[in-house]
């Protein structure tokens, strides 16, 4: 079956832009998270997705940062007024039910702020 | 506040030579350890895990120790092989959904 997708693969976008990147789960997988990797950097939590519940924003670097998953399958991470320290790769998991469950990655977007 | 550290930024060996990845947590709460390998342009693929009941963990050529009372596992690779040469992140997660990653480390084998 097909993995964990992620539109678009790169964005360049101007600084005070917004912009939405995209993420569709793995079908039947119930949790969902947001991570990101600057440059040199590892992954950083942003926010998790589990079946109905309210999600764990608790990475979320600003209020700029916000997202949502509609009919608990696509995603969609939304970064308002965009700034340069917001360049990073964006990638979004998927696991089956989300304690403990192995997470299957995308391929990740890549945003440059200009 | 880094709560996983992987103090080695690259590593070098030789095509059937052991590969050793390092990684230390601080957070004492953490009760499941996973190693993910990355290559260029693509997301991370799940590689091992071992939960915190166990000291090691073995799949094929890949072995993780982890070891409670020093906050350190180490991933073994043996034989390497030249496919082996990517990003390897150790991630740890305090029975939440999210997990905390290293830095990672790069790992080249020669042949």
């Amino acid at each position: 079956g097909a993995g964990v997708s992620q539109s678009p693969s790169n964005k360049v976008t101007e600084k005070g832009k917004d912009v939405e990147l995209r993420c569709d789960p793995i079908s039947g997988h119930t949790a969902l998270y947001w991570y990101r990797q600057s440059l040199g950097q590892g992954l950083e939590f942003l926010i998790y997705f589990q079946g109905n519940s309210a999600p764990d924003k608790s990475g979320l670097p600003s209020d700029r940062f916000s997202a949502e998953r509609t009919g608990g399958s696509v995603s969609t991470l939304t970064i308002q007024r965009t700034q340069q320290e917001d360049s990073a790769v964006y990638l979004c998991a998927s696991s089956l039910t989300g304690l403990g469950d192995t997470q299957y990655f995308g391929p990740g977007t890549r945003l440059t702020v200009l | 506040d880094q709560q996983v550290k992987q103090n080695s930024p690259s590593l070098s060996v030789q095509e059937g030579r052991i590969s050793i990845l390092n990684c230390d947590y601080t957070n004492s709460m953490f009760d499941y350890f996973l190693w993910y390998k990355k290559y260029p342009a693509e997301g991370p693929t799940f590689l091992i895990s071992i939960s915190s009941i166990k000291d090691k963990n073995e799949d094929g050529r890949f072995t993780v120790f982890l070891n409670k009372s020093a906050k350190h596992l180490s991933l073994h690779i043996v034989p390497s092989q030249p496919g082996d040469s990517a990003v390897y992140f150790c991630a740890a997660s305090e029975n939440t959904g999210k997990l905390i990653f290293g830095q990672g480390t790069t790992l080249q084998v020669k042949p």
